[in-house]
Formats: structure tokens, C-alpha cells, sequence
């Protein structure tokens, strides 16, 4: 069983689609990052939270310390949030640790 | 604006051959990283490094070995290539307190076919 775990893989949506991904890890972390991967392969770095919720734009971000679970949404979604997001988690053993990814293709 | 750029973003390579991976940081960050990517595995660290110099395994380091002769400049080479190391190749760096609360930046990534 892998140490993060992300849910769905793959999510279709409609543009203006509410969208949730999911990301669960069953380590102790001092911090949890959201990237997003387009299509040619780069990485951006979206939220680093270590509790409670970030919002930038129309991201979200929401960190459970307790249940060791964390959601990225996604409002009014649109073809251009078509990426890959990745979890990954700053563990307390000093590794970043990414979940396998969850790929998000939006649709006009 | 802060830039990580690898030097090829598409290579293709004969089995056996010695391979040159390279990434350039502008934000004088002290951690610099190397990862592969694969479908269903996720990233996973080969090497990194904290300072010039000085490098350390990752998790999968059989068949690479890095370099870190300036600060900006990190190095991933396959000595011998091979089939099994097809794959998306990504570099990153981060201040020196990456484990602790602090952002990675991460280059366009390399997608390298070893034929």
C-alpha cells in the first residue's frame, strides 16, 4: 500500500464543474503540497499547507491533520485546469513522499 | 521570475550509451533533486544533493550517478543506458530546508527513450 494515496486517477468534467481530488497518507508529515504537471511535463508548485485551508484564485485547499487527509477543489472548472495534480507530503522522516496522481481533463 | 530549466525536454538514446541529464537553478538554492516519473509509481527520488559537492542516494539510485561541480548546475547521468530507464526525468531545487515547509520549484522535465 502506498504511503499517499490519491483518489480518482481520472476525473472528466464538464466546464463549470465543482471538482474534488482526494489525498490520504498514512504517515506523520509537517507539511502536504499540491503540484500540478501539464501535459508537457513541468511541475508548479500549487499550495504548501501544513493545517487548515488555502485558497488561491479558484483553489482550494483543505488539510484534516487528524484524519491524515487533505482536498484540493477546483470551482467553476475549466478546460484549462485539464493537468495531472499530484500529493505529496513532507514526511517526518525527512522524505518527500508524492502520491501517483490524479489526472483531470475538463471538457468545454 | 525563478526558473529550474533541464536542457532537453525530449531525448532518444541508444541502449549502452552514456547519458547526460542536465538542470540549472537561478534561485541559488542549495537542494537540488533528481526524480523519475513513471505511470502508476509516481515520483520517485534517484539522487539530490544539499551542496556543492555533496550528493546523496535517493531511493532508486542503481544505474545513475550525479554531479555537482557549481551550485546552479545539476547533473544526472546514466552511465550505460537501458531500456528500463525510459522514462520522464525531473529535476527540482528548493532552499536549504526543503523537509521543513518549504516549496520545491521544479524544472519541464526530461522525457528520455532508451532504445
Amino acid at each position: 500500500k502506498n504511503e499517499v494515496e490519491q483518489s480518482p486517477q481520472n476525473l472528466t468534467a464538464q466546464e463549470g464543474e465543482f471538482i474534488t481530488i482526494n489525498c490520504s497518507y498514512s504517515v506523520g508529515i509537517s507539511a502536504l503540497h499540491w503540484l500540478q504537471q501539464h501535459p508537457g511535463g513541468g511541475i508548479v508548485s500549487l499550495f504548501m499547507l501544513s493545517s487548515g485551508k488555502k485558497k488561491h484564485g479558484r483553489l482550494i485547499a483543505t488539510i484534516n491533520i487528524q484524519e491524515k487527509h487533505s482536498s484540493l477543489h477546483i470551482t467553476a472548472s475549466h478546460p484549462r485546469d485539464s493537468a495531472v495534480y499530484i500529493c505529496a507530503v513532507d514526511s517526518n522522516t525527512d522524505k518527500l513522499i508524492f502520491g501517483t496522481g490524479t489526472r483531470l481533463q475538463v471538457f468545454p | 521570475d525563478v526558473k529550474v530549466t533541464q536542457s532537453s525536454r525530449y531525448l532518444v538514446k541508444r541502449t549502452g550509451e552514456k547519458v547526460f541529464l542536465e538542470c540549472v537553478q537561478d534561485m541559488d538554492h542549495e537542494n537540488m533533486f533528481w526524480y523519475r516519473q513513471d505511470p502508476g509509481l509516481g515520483l520517485r527520488l534517484i539522487y539530490f544533493s544539499y551542496d556543492v559537492k555533496m550528493k546523496e542516494k535517493g531511493d532508486i539510485p542503481e544505474g545513475y550517478s550525479v554531479s555537482r561541480e557549481k551550485k546552479e548546475r545539476f547533473s544526472l547521468i546514466l552511465e550505460s543506458a537501458s531500456t528500463n530507464q525510459t522514462s520522464m526525468y525531473l529535476c527540482a531545487s528548493s532552499s536549504i530546508q526543503i523537509r521543513v515547509n518549504t516549496e520545491a520549484f521544479f524544472g519541464q522535465g526530461t522525457r528520455l527513450t532508451v532504445v
